[in-house]
């Protein structure tokens, strides 16, 4: 099984809707992050958490919440999608201690709002 | 604000030439540490190398090898002999000290012709 593990994997939805994506992880991490990522921009950082109590706004989070429910998940909520936030979107972890190290990413949300 | 920037959006080589991949920072920290990932047609983000700037040796890692210049502000990314395996985008990153946070660019797209 996956270390950090995306749910779904591809989500199409309708303009409007109110849509969850879920990231869970198995690695005891504290640090747990949501990046979108478009074609020819790269990733963005949308939100990320520290630990259960702490949340803090990334580059784009305007259109975005997150709640993260246990140190092991981490949720991101679009309240009313629109089509620009149509992207592929990520999780990722990385230990509370030591600065040096890489992110562990999961296997991508493919989102579709039409 | 910290700045990566991968100005090849994409380059196409034949199979078995030598390839790289240019990554330029900007930052007024004196520690930070830099990332390359690899992320192939299926989607999923794979980590290559972590550097940190106070480590300035070369690596080498079977074919590939990366080389880190503070002078130039550069973390250049160098694929030996490339294999169609090698298609995908890389992505070079960088997190200053104290930020926890990973800075993409915008990603380089490696085309590899058989």
């Amino acid at each position: 099984d996956a270390d950090v593990t995306q749910t779904p994997r591809n989500r199409i939805t309708k303009t409007g809707k109110r849509i969850m994506l879920e990231c869970s992880q198995t690695k005891g991490h504290d640090r747990m992050y949501w990046y979108r990522q478009d074609p020819g921009l790269g990733l963005r950082l949308i939100y990320y958490s520290f630990d259960v109590k702490d949340i803090n706004k990334g580059e784009i989070s305007d259109g975005y919440s997150v709640s993260r429910q246990a140190q092991a998940k981490f949720s991101l909520s679009l309240e009313s999608a629109i089509p620009n936030q149509t992207a592929l979107y990520f999780c990722a972890t990385k230990p509370g201690t030591g600065l040096n190290t890489e992110a562990f990413f999961g296997q991508g949300t493919r989102l579709t709002v039409v | 604000a910290q700045k990566v920037t991968q100005a090849q959006t994409e380059i196409s080589v034949v199979e078995k030439e030598d390839v790289t991949l240019d990554c330029v920072y900007e930052t007024r920290d004196t520690t930070y540490y830099l990332f390359w990932y690899k992320q192939p047609p299926s989607g999923e983000l794979v980590f290559l190398i972590r550097r940190n700037s106070f480590d300035e040796q070369n690596e080498i890692s079977g074919r590939y090898s990366w080389n880190f210049q503070k002078s130039t502000s550069s973390f250049n990314f160098t694929i030996t002999a490339s294999q169609v395996v090698d298609s995908a985008v890389y992505f070079c990153a960088y997190s200053g000290a104290g930020s926890y946070q990973l800075t993409f660019g915008k990603g380089t797209k490696l085309s590899v012709i058989p």
